[in-house]
């Protein structure tokens, strides 16, 4: 049972174009979200997070929109750039964090 | 400031051997978390030590355990090993301490790539 889903595996998108990743969940009971990217032979990174008490969370050329009664979100990312390629990865927490659940990844491609 | 370390980074093992991964957390991190990362499934919680003390355990068959030491290292091992448990294995460790409530950021190592033959 997939609490944190992912339905786009891969996407592809024209640098300088806007990138919309989507993640849709299950579990009423998360309050943070996060997205995380990942390079190859890396570890994923910390991108930016949003508590279930926002609907906008902004920082730089990203932003996540969340949709707490559609139990969705998304990531934004205006303009695109080539190092931007990467697998994207949404993931949730309950309000004590302790427990991190995490989508399949939906992987980005940025075509210069 | 260190990040976190994962050693070996590579390793193959045959079918029915056991294998032991490490992963040292940030300096002052005392909550470590293991994932297994496979293609299509994402990141697999198996389960999040704080303190020596396992606090939350993914749906992983018993096979699959972990301990936490006292400096926060931390260790999980897999036995009788199957062909399906080839993957990558991550670490993250964040100062999180479930106390304050918050957003869990963590920090990943760059894992432990197992192949089981």
């Amino acid at each position: 049972d997939q609490q944190v889903k992912q339905n786009s595996p891969s996407l592809s998108v024209q640098e300088g174009r806007i990138s919309i990743l989507n993640c849709d969940y299950t579990n009423s009971m998360f309050d943070y979200f996060l997205w995380y990217k990942k390079y190859p032979a890396e570890g994923p990174t910390f991108l930016i997070s949003i508590s279930s008490i926002k609907d906008k969370n902004e920082d730089g050329r990203f932003t996540v929109f969340l949709n707490k009664s559609a139990k969705h979100l998304s990531l934004h990312i205006v303009p695109s750039q080539p190092g931007d390629s990467a697998v994207y990865f949404c993931a949730a927490s309950a309000w004590d964090g302790d427990k991190v659940i995490f989508g399949p990844g939906t992987s980005l491609s940025v075509i210069p | 400031k260190a990040g976190v370390t994962q050693t070996p980074r590579y390793l193959i093992k045959t079918r029915g051997q056991q294998v032991t991964l490490s992963c040292s957390p940030i300096s002052g991190h005392r909550s470590v978390s293991w994932y297994q990362q496979t293609p299509g499934q994402g990141l697999q919680f198996l389960f999040e030590y704080f303190s020596e003390t396992q606090r939350n355990k993914g749906n992983f068959p018993g096979r699959f355990s972990g301990r936490q030491f006292s400096n926060s290292r931390s260790e999980m091992n897999v036995s009788t090993l199957e062909l399906g448990d080839s993957a990558l294995y991550l670490c993250a460790s964040s100062p999180q301490t479930g106390a304050v409530p918050g957003a869990n950021v963590l920090t990943f190592g760059a894992g432990s790539r197992l192949t089981v033959l």
